[in-house]
């Protein structure tokens, strides 16, 4: 079955823009986590969706925010964008809490400009 | 507080050597779960191990074991024969009751032919 499906792979951005990016989680998975991962601070939580409303959220400034449709698929967004947003942006679909099927995907580089 | 420290950034050894990689964690759920990622240089955090709080048995798969000990808050990784397929970024990671991850820092290994 497929996997967890990020895009765009790369992007890259100007300071001040803001950026959208997309996670298809796999085929039945209703909850979406987004991660932030830096060579300074590591893989940091950002939010996590389930049936279309946020149920956590991770000590970001609000210029971080997402959605989930009701297909379960999620979008990330970020505004005014910094040069220190410059990270690989990984999201994660799961069946259930628990971290029971809990499945990555590859991951979408931001670098900010 | 939730925390997951893994102490050794980067580890080389010669193909065929044993290696482990250290995990200690601190939380003050009852109820938790424990994870191993490898983090290929793709990106994708590739799923290794799930371990809930509840079952202290080591387990082995194939070059891989895993030895768990609540008693010194540790989740401890060993390679066996390592080959050089398995350098990577490795990552453990502490699943909280609230479904969200924390991780470690990371382990680089580099397993050189």
């Amino acid at each position: 079955k497929a996997g967890v499906t990020q895009t765009p792979r790369y992007l890259i951005k100007t300071r001040g823009q803001q950026v959208t990016l997309s996670c298809s989680p796999i085929s039945g998975h209703r909850s979406v986590s987004w991660y932030q991962q830096t060579p300074g601070q590591g893989l940091q939580f950002l939010f996590e969706y389930f049936s279309e409303t946020q149920r956590n959220k991770g000590n970001f400034p609000g210029r971080f925010s997402g959605r989930q449709f009701s297909n379960s698929r999620s979008e990330m967004n970020v505004s005014t964008l910094e040069l220190g947003d410059s990270a690989l942006y990984l999201c994660a679909s799961s069946l259930a809490p628990g971290g029971y099927g809990y499945t990555f995907g590859s991951g979408t580089r931001l670098t900010v400009v | 507080a939730q925390k997951v420290t893994q102490a050794q950034t980067e580890i080389s050894v010669v193909e065929k050597e044993d290696v482990t990689l250290d995990c200690v964690y601190e939380t003050r759920d009852t109820t938790y779960y424990l994870f191993w990622y490898k983090q290929p240089p793709s990106g994708e955090l590739v799923f290794l191990i799930r371990r809930n709080s509840f079952d202290e048995q080591n387990e082995i798969s194939g070059r891989y074991s895993w030895n768990f000990q609540k008693s010194t808050s540790s989740f401890n990784f060993t390679i066996t024969a390592s080959q050089v397929v398995d350098s990577a970024v490795y990552f453990c990671a502490l699943l909280s009751n609230f479904n969200k991850f924390y991780f470690g820092s990371g382990t680089k290994l580099n397993v050189k032919p």
